[in-house]
């Protein structure tokens, strides 16, 4: 089945504790992207990635890292969360472009307390 | 600096009349719009999208009107369907740019249906 699988799918840790949440998507497809949806504010743009090692930042990098070292895998790591990056995230990938849409997976909730 | 805005948070519909929700956006460089689909616990899912050379695109109930002059697009759905109550976000890219894996997203707005 086609699909991007994100882990952990909920997650519960203390401010400074550094955290990795994983993506992996199965559909051979170039880009790659996260995303943090918050009330009111709806889904903004973290990082997205147009191919292997290219990375660029969206409207809210701020605090977050990712890499992509091979095509399917997309790690969003956060090095030292803070409360304000309490958030459901969401990873999801794309064949070419935007014009195919992103397809998004089940998103993890991150509380940092 | 919210680029594409979703005025309304919440909208409620009867079974089989017609939904429509709108979308503001403000950088006139957007060439491509996209809605997106979202129910509680799982991620959004694309559901249309149309090009700025095109003023609209049809997809069985679902229908996108892009208006250019006023920055201004909507989705119909024809008839509502209680299946179809879910928060709708619109979004939009510059195509053909060198951001092209860029995407922005409005706040959403939740769509309910009543049977």
């Amino acid at each position: 089945e086609a699909q991007v699988t994100q882990n952990p799918r909920y997650l519960i840790t203390v401010t400074g504790k550094k955290l990795t949440v994983t993506c992996s998507q199965n559909m051979n497809h170039e880009y790659m992207s996260w995303y943090r949806q918050d009330p009111g504010l709806g889904l903004r743009q973290i990082y997205y990635s147009m191919n292997v090692e290219v990375t660029d930042k969206g409207d809210v990098p701020e605090g977050y890292k990712v890499s992509r070292k091979e095509k399917r895998n997309f790690p969003l790591i956060l090095e030292s969360p803070s409360p304000n990056q309490t958030s459901l995230y969401f990873c999801a990938s794309s064949e070419t472009g935007i014009n195919y849409g992103y397809t998004f997976g089940s998103g993890t909730r991150l509380t940092v307390v | 600096d919210q680029q594409v805005k979703q005025n309304s948070p919440s909208l409620s519909v009867q079974e089989g009349r017609i939904s429509i929700l709108n979308c503001d956006y403000t950088n006139s460089m957007f060439d491509y719009f996209l809605w997106y689909k979202k129910y509680p616990a799982e991620g959004p899912t694309f559901l249309i999208s149309i090009s700025s050379i095109k003023d609209k695109n049809e997809d069985g109930r679902f229908t996108v009107f892009l208006n250019k002059s006023a920055k201004h697009l909507s989705l119909h759905i024809v008839p509502s369907q209680p299946g179809d109550s879910a928060v709708y976000f619109c979004a939009a890219s510059v195509l053909g740019s060198s951001n092209t894996g860029k995407l922005i997203f409005g706040q959403g707005t939740t769509l309910q249906v009543k049977p």
